[in-house]
């Protein structure tokens, strides 16, 4: 079965230190990957997506993924964190053309 | 263009009453979904439809029922609503996607407390 791990409940960063929030999959076939941003109150935003092709993805607001098939990871970053990066992070897999499942969320908090 | 809306943004039911849920959406998009999000589970599917006039379960469809009648619209039931259904409740739209697979787009919730 698909499954998604982010193994960290909150990460703290120092405003304008590189951030990485981590997601780990588990996919039968090749992997459809995504993140997602929720604001406070907010519902939740499509940050960027990897299909296939290049490892690196780049997304909305200065974010990029990193896509690595032997470590089955797929871990966000960004070079130089702002405070209003400050949100809870989802990252999704494909379950099958018509779904995907969504890990746990990582807060991600940046203090100035 | 509104995107994903959702009616209403909150609601406190007393247990054992009924209430519905309305997500609408007018991006012509096929696929319309039903989450529920709860603290330190992430977002759990609960019905989820591919078209007009079909539905289906997700991970967690118990005590809840949908309806697709229109394409631009899916309602999300509580029968009788229990405490263990308070949550947020987010819908979400997709496009068919020529290729690979679109990303949903999210309404901003519905906070409902059963009491």
């Amino acid at each position: 079965a698909q499954s998604v791990a982010q193994p960290e409940d909150q990460v703290n960063v120092a405003e304008g230190n590189p951030l990485t929030v981590k997601c780990t999959y588990s996919v039968s076939g090749n992997p459809y990957l995504f993140w997602y941003v929720q604001y406070p109150n907010r519902g939740l935003q499509f940050l960027l997506k990897y299909i296939t092709g290049d490892n690196l993805v780049k997304g909305s607001y200065g974010f990029e993924a990193e896509f690595n098939k032997s470590q089955t990871s797929f871990h966000l970053k960004k070079p130089s964190a702002l405070v209003s990066d400050s949100a809870l992070y989802f990252c999704a897999v494909r379950a099958n053309t018509d779904k995907l499942i969504f890990g746990t969320g990582t807060r991600l908090q940046v203090f100035p | 263009n509104a995107g994903v809306t959702q009616t209403p943004k909150f609601r406190v039911l007393k247990t054992g009453q009924s209430m519905t849920l309305l997500c609408a959406q007018d991006m012509n998009h096929e696929y319309m979904y039903w989450y529920r999000q709860d603290p330190g589970m992430g977002l759990r599917l609960i019905h989820y439809s591919v078209g007009e006039g079909t539905t289906a379960k997700g991970e967690v469809p118990d005590g809840y029922n949908v309806s697709r009648l229109k394409k631009q619209n899916f309602l999300l039931g509580l029968e009788s609503a229990a405490p263990s259904q308070t949550s947020v409740y987010f819908c979400a739209s997709r496009g068919l996607g020529l290729a690979g697979f679109y990303e949903q787009y999210f309404g901003p919730g519905t906070r409902l407390t059963v009491t």
